[in-house]
């Protein structure tokens, strides 16, 4: 049971750049979330997915846009990356008003 | 809106000393709380939870009882060990779409 994936681990992107983050859960959650983790900031989230076919602003949604592909997956895409998006990015998944999960994580770098 | 302060780190300690990382919440209704740990280089982990007032969460040694007179969670463990090293993190839970709001952390290390 796998339960949260990310890919990738890592990434460099130059300024301008484009990428998507992959996020896939195999516990049939039905809530999905984006979340950045900045030092001294915590985590503070994105975008989220209350069910499959609905997104939803988050608290930092500028520069970002998501998809909510299937009830597995939900991506989060950089349309021209800058250096403040310089980040850890986790996706996490739930059930309603349960706890969420936690992926490992992507680190960004923006150069 | 929602907010969750927790105190500043670094937390250090010696390993068997009693531990309190302090969490303060303001929320509309009755929020959930938890209590997330995240190791380095991982991601959070869910270490324990309450759900309304006066309830104790525990797990691992770790407890937080959820004070509605007050709005706290504090993070309580007896003897701490050098393997609890970690960021601790306190969230709320409230209203729709179960969206999390966190704390921004404390950094806990333990040394023998």
């Amino acid at each position: 049971n796998a339960g949260v994936t990310q890919t990738p681990k890592f990434q460099v992107l130059k300024t301008g750049q484009s990428m998507t983050l992959q996020c896939a859960q195999d516990m049939n959650h039905n809530s999905m979330y984006w979340y950045r983790q900045d030092p001294g900031m915590g985590l503070r989230l994105i975008y989220y997915s209350a069910s499959e076919g609905t997104t939803d602003k988050g608290e930092v949604p500028n520069g970002y846009n998501v998809s909510r592909l299937n009830k597995r997956e939900f991506s989060l895409r950089l349309e021209s990356a800058a250096p403040s998006q310089t980040s850890v990015y986790f996706c996490a998944s739930s059930e309603f008003r349960y706890e969420q999960y936690f992926g490992p994580g992507t680190r960004l770098t923006v150069t | 809106g929602n907010s969750v302060t927790q105190m500043e780190g670094p937390v250090t300690l010696s390993e068997e000393a009693f531990l309190t990382i302090n969490c303060t919440y303001t929320a509309t209704g009755y929020p959930s709380l938890f209590w997330y740990v995240q190791y380095p280089g991982e991601g959070l982990q869910l270490l324990l939870k309450a759900t309304k007032a006066d309830d104790k969460g525990s797990n691992k040694g770790f407890e937080a009882t959820y004070r509605k007179e007050t709005t706290s969670f504090h993070l309580e463990k007896g003897s701490v060990q050098v393997s609890d090293s970690a960021v601790y993190f306190c969230a709320l839970s409230a209203g729709t779409a179960s969206k999390l709001t966190f704390g921004t952390g404390t950094r806990l290390q333990v040394t023998l």
